[in-house]
């Protein structure tokens, strides 16, 4: 079943914050985060797993929460290299192999 | 290293033509996935495989056949295109699962757009 994320579409100005969010209605073992920009392969940012820390990747990070089976991408102090569409991937057995993606957030930053 | 390549970029098909999309990777990554994406609808698993001469299915598989005779290569097919299958094809691979996370990262293609009329 396709996870859930949240907002569809976000604008920011640079140097602002956003938050985005992957839920899963089903428990999971790891999230995967994926940026794309407009007519390029996505790009792998980072893996969340099942009881594991928050991570970081430049000024973006991602938490994982299993109570709620849901993790959250946090950008902060938006460049304009951030914009494009960030998708989140779910894994929910460990070795499964198969993820599962969301249908994509799109963030777009202003100068 | 090239990484991930897809073979050709575009495409344009007529109702009922077949052909075969080539990706290739470099990296001696054992797992290859091909996947599709619509405009709101994410990306979807059509095949995977998880080594030299297996193949399995994934979410829509229907109107699509994969081949993986060599590890580097990952092949999938259409053999009676329809408008419905108009898409943005990306093919993935990644290592075997890592310990101890048990999962690995996923590298993309640069994408095949086909359309068929």
């Amino acid at each position: 079943q396709q996870p859930v994320q949240s907002p569809q579409a976000v604008i920011l100005r640079e140097g602002e914050d956003a938050v985005i969010n992957c839920s899963s209605s089903k428990a999971l073992y790891s999230v995967h985060w994926y940026r794309q920009k407009h007519g390029e392969a996505p790009v792998f940012l980072m893996i969340l797993l099942k009881g594991g820390e928050q991570k970081g990747h430049e000024k973006i990070s991602a938490s994982f929460n299993e109570k709620k089976q849901q993790s959250s991408l946090y950008l902060t102090a938006s460049q304009l290299s951030y914009s494009g569409t960030y998708f989140c991937g779910t894994e929910k057995l460990v070795g499964a192999r198969q993820l599962t993606f969301g249908s994509g957030t799109q963030l777009t930053v202003l100068p | 290293n090239a990484g991930v390549t897809q073979t050709p970029k575009f495409r344009v098909l007529k109702t009922g033509q077949s052909m075969t999309l080539l990706c290739a990777q470099d990296m001696n990554h054992e797992y290859m996935y091909w996947y599709r994406q619509d405009p709101g609808m994410g990306l979807r698993l059509i095949h995977y495989s998880v080594g030299e001469g297996t193949t399995a299915k994934g979410e829509v598989p229907d109107g699509y056949n994969v081949s993986r005779l060599k590890k580097q290569n990952f092949l999938l097919g259409l053999e009676s295109a329809a408008p419905s299958q108009t898409s943005v094809y990306f093919c993935a691979s990644s290592q075997l699962p890592s310990a101890p996370t048990g999962t690995d990262t996923q590298y993309f293609g640069p994408g095949t757009r086909l359309t068929v009329l």
